[in-house]
C-alpha cells in the first residue's frame, strides 16, 4: 500500500519552463514532506521539505506549496534548466512516532535545451 | 566532512547467497536507515538502526537483517538472495535519534545484481 501517490510519472519541458510535480497522501499524522532530486546511479539528495504549519516554501527555483486540508503538496520548478533533468522523489513522514520516509513513485523530469 | 558512504558501489551474487553491505553515516549522525531501490520505483523503508538496536522495520522478511556499530556505522545482510533482491540499497543517514524529524541524508548506495 502507497502511502504516498505521485504524478505525473514523467514529464518533458523547455529550458526555461515550469516544471510542476504533485502529490498526495492519506495518513494526516504526517507531519514532514521533502523532496528528493535523483540521478542516474546516485542516491536521493534533498531538494526542499515543508512542514504543515506553512503553505509554500521557495528555495531558488524550486517552490512546495502545500494544502493540508486536500492532503496534497506539489513541487514547482522554475525556469528549468537541463541539469535539473533527474527523477524526483517526494516523500513523507511522522515525527515524534517513527522517522520512516515513504516515498512517492517518482518522476523523471526532462528539459530540453 | 565525507558524506554517508556505502560500500560496495557495485555487487553480483548468485541466488541463494548471502551478502553484506557497509555504511558508514555523515558525522555527528546517530541513526542510520535502510532502504531498498528496485529499478523505476521509490525507495522503500528496510529498517532503522539507533543505538546499536533496529527500533523500526518495513515490510521486509527475517532474511534481511542488520547491525549498528558504537561508531554508528551500519550493515545489512541478505541471506538466501532472490532475484527479487536485485536493486539500489540505500543508507540514510540522520542525527538526534528516530524520533526527531530530520534531514536524512543519503549515500551514493549499492547496486545488488542477483544472478
Amino acid at each position: 500500500q502507497q502511502q504516498v501517490k505521485q504524478s505525473p510519472q514523467s514529464l518533458i519541458v523547455q529550458k526555461g519552463g515550469i516544471s510542476i510535480i504533485n502529490c498526495a497522501y492519506e495518513n494526516t499524522a504526517f507531519d514532514y514532506f521533502p523532496w528528493y532530486q535523483q540521478f542516474p546511479g546516485k542516491g536521493p539528495a534533498l531538494l526542499i521539505a515543508i512542514r504543515p504549519d506553512v503553505s509554500e516554501k521557495k528555495e531558488g527555483r524550486f517552490t512546495i506549496s502545500f494544502n493540508k486540508s486536500a492532503k496534497q503538496f506539489s513541487l514547482h520548478i522554475m525556469d528549468s534548466q537541463p541539469g535539473d533533468s533527474a527523477t524526483y522523489f517526494c516523500a513523507a513522514s511522522r515525527g515524534g512516532i517513527d522517522y520512516k520516509l515513504s516515498f512517492g513513485a517518482g518522476t523523471t523530469v526532462t528539459v530540453r535545451a | 566532512d565525507a558524506g554517508v558512504t556505502q560500500s560496495p558501489t557495485h555487487l553480483i551474487k548468485t541466488r541463494g547467497q548471502q551478502v553484506t553491505l557497509r555504511c558508514s553515516p555523515k558525522s555527528g549522525h546517530d541513526t542510520v536507515s535502510w532502504y531498498q531501490q528496485a529499478l523505476g520505483q521509490g525507495p522503500q523503508f528496510i529498517f532503522q538502526y539507533y543505538e546499536e538496536e533496529e527500533r523500526q522495520r518495513g515490510n521486509f522478511p527475517d532474511r534481511f537483517s542488520g547491525h549498528q556499530f558504537p561508531n554508528y556505522s551500519s550493515e545489512l545482510n541478505v541471506n538466501a538472495l532472490l532475484l527479487g533482491d536485485s536493486a539500489l540499497y540505500l543508507c540514510a543517514s540522520s542525527p538526534l535519534g528516530p524520533l526527531m524529524n530530520t534531514e536524512a541524508f543519503f549515500g551514493q548506495g549499492t547496486r545488488l545484481t542477483v544472478v
